[in-house]
């Protein structure tokens, strides 16, 4: 399973873009990169998938450069409730279990 | 939004005693998988199955955990006996089918303080 490197924290303020990277030098062909969210107190959330290039959804934007080793989510204009912890993974299309690493602990800040 | 049911939300028992979690995934999700997470650190998965068939149990401490899904919809995972180091939150998730485009579905977990 591919091993994923991400800061353990970072503080931001309301309004502003978040961007969190993600290390994972030996992915695979086959391997998804997969990002969760999670609050205190609840099971974490998926939040977007990528194989390649650029992903976007309602919640964030995921960018993938050529070689995938590594990846960056970003979140637009974070409010105060996006402060979470954020989970990158790296997926093999397979089917199997998720492995987690230790997030990134984002902070937010008035 | 369909949602993965575990139940108690929270519980404290003594040390050496039995303690039980309950798991109702999303219906027709033939794929469950428990999670321990230690507060502080991310979940790590303790055993998977596929319908009721256990797929991978390796990371399951056996001496004293066990889990079922004998109808292959709801889970029990079950620790006897119970020491100061399972305090941890359990975590329950489902999704559809294999395939990493089935994103996975957790619950809200169990709370577990053993005393």
């Amino acid at each position: 399973l591919a091993k994923t490197t991400q800061p353990i924290s970072m503080d931001s303020y309301e309004g502003q873009e978040v961007n969190i990277t993600c290390s994972h030098n030996n992915i695979a062909t086959n391997d998804y990169i997969t990002w969760y969210q999670q609050f205190p107190s609840q099971g974490p959330r998926f939040i977007i998938q990528g194989y390649k290039t650029k992903v976007t959804n309602e919640v964030a934007s995921l960018f993938i450069p050529a070689d995938r080793k590594s990846s960056t989510l970003s979140l637009p204009r974070v409010s105060l409730s996006d402060t979470a912890v954020y989970y990158c993974l790296v997926e093999l299309n397979a089917g199997n279990m998720l492995t987690f690493g230790g997030g990134t602990r984002l902070m937010v800040k008035p | 939004e369909a949602e993965v049911a575990q139940s108690p939300r929270y519980k404290i028992t003594e040390k050496s005693q039995a303690v039980a979690f309950w798991c109702d995934p999303i219906s027709g999700h033939a794929t469950l998988y428990w999670y321990r997470q230690i507060l502080g650190q991310g979940p790590e998965l303790l055993v998977q199955f596929q319908d009721e068939s256990v797929v991978d149990d390796s990371q399951l401490p056996k001496d004293r955990f066990s889990a079922e899904r004998l109808k292959g919809v709801d889970s029990t995972l079950k620790i006897q006996p119970a020491e100061l180091g399972d305090s941890a939150m359990y975590l329950c998730a489902s999704r559809p089918g294999q395939g990493v485009y089935y994103g996975y579905t957790f619950g809200s977990g169990t709370r577990l303080t053993v005393v």
